[in-house]
């Protein structure tokens, strides 16, 4: 049984372009929605999270937009970088002090 | 260091061979994670110690696997009689406590079991 679900498995961007990763969770019990970025051979690094109270939340060129009645939530990253070529996991949580439940994870290529 | 380490970070072992994988949160932080990230199988919970509670195990594949923390600080994750499908990525996170989300992953120790 996979909680959380991760769509696409792997995405290729132009430099410049947007990148568009989505999740969808069956738990309407999860009230917490980070991104992990990890690069090969490191760990995950937390990029950005949201909780259902809001529908939108943007850091820089990150944005998450959640859907609370669709169950699903997603990262868009605009002006996709080379640098941003990675793997990007979601993930939800039911409350503080509780495990992550991941995604199966997306690799993001930005091709210059 | 400011962030969570973890020791070694490679770990070449035979089967049957027990192993310890070491982990040092961020100073400060009360909550500790192991997870485990293995090709297909993606990040999966292992266990969860917060504080001096009783530790959160219900994510322990086998009774192979155990985890210690000591002095609320340092953690081991024991794995005995490894078995080849023990090979993967094992990652130690840290969060502030109870009432923080927010948790925080070391570079991992890859385990290779021969």
């Amino acid at each position: 049984q996979q909680q959380v679900k991760q769509s696409p498995q792997s995405l290729i961007v132009q430099k410049g372009g947007i990148s568009i990763i989505n999740c969808a969770y069956e738990n309407t019990a999860f009230d917490y929605f980070p991104w992990y970025q990890q690069f090969p051979g490191k760990g995950p690094a937390l990029l950005i999270a949201i909780r259902p109270d809001v529908s939108e939340k943007k850091e820089g060129r990150f944005t998450i937009s959640f859907n609370k009645s669709a169950k699903q939530f997603s990262l868009h990253i605009m002006d996709s970088q080379p640098g941003d070529s990675a793997t990007y996991f979601c993930a939800a949580s039911k409350k503080a002090g509780t495990a992550l439940i991941f995604g199966k994870g997306t690799t993001l290529s930005v091709s210059s | 260091g400011a962030g969570v380490s973890q020791s070694p970070s490679n770990k070449v072992t035979e089967k049957g061979k027990d192993v310890e994988l070491r982990c040092d949160p961020i100073s400060g932080h009360t909550a500790l994670y192991w997870y485990r990230q293995s090709l297909g199988q993606g990040l999966e919970f292992l266990i969860y110690f917060q504080g001096n509670s009783a530790p959160d195990k219900s994510g322990l594949p086998s009774d192979r696997f155990s985890a210690e923390r000591t002095g609320g600080s340092v953690s081991t994750l024991t794995i005995q009689r490894t078995q080849q499908e023990d090979s993967a990525v094992y990652l130690c996170a840290s969060s502030l406590g109870i009432t923080y989300n927010e948790q925080f992953f070391g570079p991992g120790t890859r385990l290779t079991v021969l």
